[in-house]
């Protein structure tokens, strides 16, 4: 199957710094990529969609302005947590949609904020 | 809103026996897409078997079959033959025919006994 990564897959960094996440889409073109949260046993919840060269589709309740996303690329997105504090430690997870509809998952990004 | 509950967060089976997680979701449509996927401890996001809702036909990948039942909302993952490979988190999920966002369900961790 297609191949999605991400980058890094595990950041640690300090209360109230920004921290970007990468995701690639590494042989195929995604018009469409998805960002994801996952807390410790618990599931997956989607925060936004990102189209390509348009503005990302945000979840009721995620902030826009702390999540900034960038799709500027039909093969990058790019997640940036600003100001980074305690509560935002999570597991991200992006996907992305190859050009017959499947989705394909990256292996995820471990955020830890001290 | 789409809602996709798993009522069993916890199953276990013996080595090479048959197992089913059950899943039910709430939509008012009618063209959509029901997933599983599995995530071992890993976190990466394996698609299991995807069933289209416009297909009478239950989809079945080697050892995994659905049991799809449209007008009760139900979406159940029959594993046979199990193996201790098939220990991991097990997630239901739902999309939209038109739109990929997915929906995931709570999970079922699922532990295969030697």
């Amino acid at each position: 199957g297609a191949v999605v990564s991400q980058h890094p897959s595990w950041v640690i960094c300090k209360s109230g710094t920004s921290v970007k996440i990468e995701c690639r889409s590494l042989d195929f073109q995604a018009t469409t990529m998805f960002w994801y949260r996952q807390f410790p046993k618990q599931s997956l919840m989607l925060m936004a969609t990102s189209n390509e060269g348009s503005k990302a589709t945000y979840e009721q309740g995620v902030e826009k302005d702390k999540f900034l996303i960038n799709h500027a690329s039909l093969t990058l997105s790019t997640l940036t947590v600003t100001s980074a504090h305690p509560e935002d430690s999570s597991f991200y997870i992006c996907s992305a949609n190859s050009p017959d509809n499947e989705q394909f998952f990256g292996p995820g990004t471990r955020l830890t904020v001290l | 809103a789409q809602t996709v509950t798993q009522s069993q967060p916890e199953m276990s089976v013996q080595e090479a026996e048959t197992v089913t997680l059950s899943c039910t979701y709430d939509t008012s449509e009618s063209n959509y897409y029901l997933f599983w996927y599995k995530q071992p401890p890993s976190r990466q996001m394996i698609l299991v078997i995807r069933q289209e809702a416009y297909k009478q036909q239950n989809a079945t990948e080697n050892r995994f079959s659905v049991n799809f039942q449209k007008a009760a909302k139900s979406f159940s993952l029959k594993i046979s033959d199990s193996q201790l490979g098939d220990t991991a988190m097990y997630f239901c999920a739902f999309s939209m025919y038109n739109n990929n966002d997915m929906r995931f369900g709570a999970g079922t961790r699922l532990t295969v006994k030697p």
